[in-house]
């Protein structure tokens, strides 16, 4: 059971804007704690989709957009691509007990 | 450009401890404010993070496993290493090593650069 709460899976075809959603609580999203999020394709390595709420590294189309509200965040992708079947991480910091790193169980998105 | 690359056993009985190595190559390890990660994921799970080093060898680890958990570093060779005492199935995973964006606003995250990862399996 993950800190923070994504749906399990999304479906959208191509060229349409598909929203994910990463739900947390008043000690992490909430608490101020930056939001990042992560692609991972299939056999492959998490990469840096997101960071700061709503920044994208060098590379990353900006097809992708984060955004964040309360003890929300979400990532948008418009016009969909067959290549953005994949799944998608949200991260963020909890500052209960000693305080850590979390993830969100992660959502995996279908291209129709 | 930096790489990173896991390295160790890829099958551990139950109960003993788990050693994994990242390898950190195009840049030194201690030549910034660098803090590097451990993470890990269950096949068809989600990602789990582990713990985080220093440069100066400080750590922070994941409250759940904590107790079983010890991160060092070895900047001589480049890099970082995991052990992870008394392992059961439930730690067969494949383990990430990453590093956290340097000079950010926080040094929790983001990881901007991932090792490929390694299959580690518990099983007797």
């Amino acid at each position: 059971q993950s800190v923070l709460t994504q749906p399990p899976s999304l479906s959208g075809a191509p060229g349409q804007r598909v929203t994910i959603s990463c739900t947390g609580s008043s000690s992490n999203i909430g608490a101020g704690y930056d939001v990042q999020w992560y692609q991972q394709l299939p056999g492959t390595a998490p990469k840096l989709l997101i960071y700061g709420n709503i920044n994208r590294p060098s590379g990353v189309p900006d097809r992708f957009s984060g955004s964040k509200s309360g003890t929300s965040a979400s990532l948008a992708i418009t016009g969909l691509q067959a290549e953005d079947e994949a799944d998608y991480y949200c991260q963020s910091y909890d500052s209960s007990l000693s305080g850590f790193v979390v993830f969100g169980g992660g959502t995996k998105l279908t291209v129709l | 450009q930096v790489q990173l690359q896991e390295s160790g056993p890829g099958l551990v009985k139950p109960s003993q401890t788990l050693s994994l190595t990242c390898t950190v190559s195009g840049g030194s390890i201690s030549s910034g404010n660098y803090y590097w990660s451990w993470i890990r994921q269950p096949a068809g799970k989600g990602l789990e993070w582990i713990g985080r080093i220093y440069t100066s060898g400080s750590t922070n680890y994941n409250p759940s496993l904590k107790s079983r958990v010890t991160i060092s570093v070895d900047t001589s060779k480049n890099q970082f290493s995991l052990k992870l005492s008394s392992v059961t199935a439930a730690d067969t995973a494949v383990y990430y090593c990453a590093r956290v964006l340097p000079d950010y606003s926080s040094s929790w995250y983001p990881f901007d650069y991932w090792g490929q990862g390694t299959l580690v399996s518990v099983s007797s």
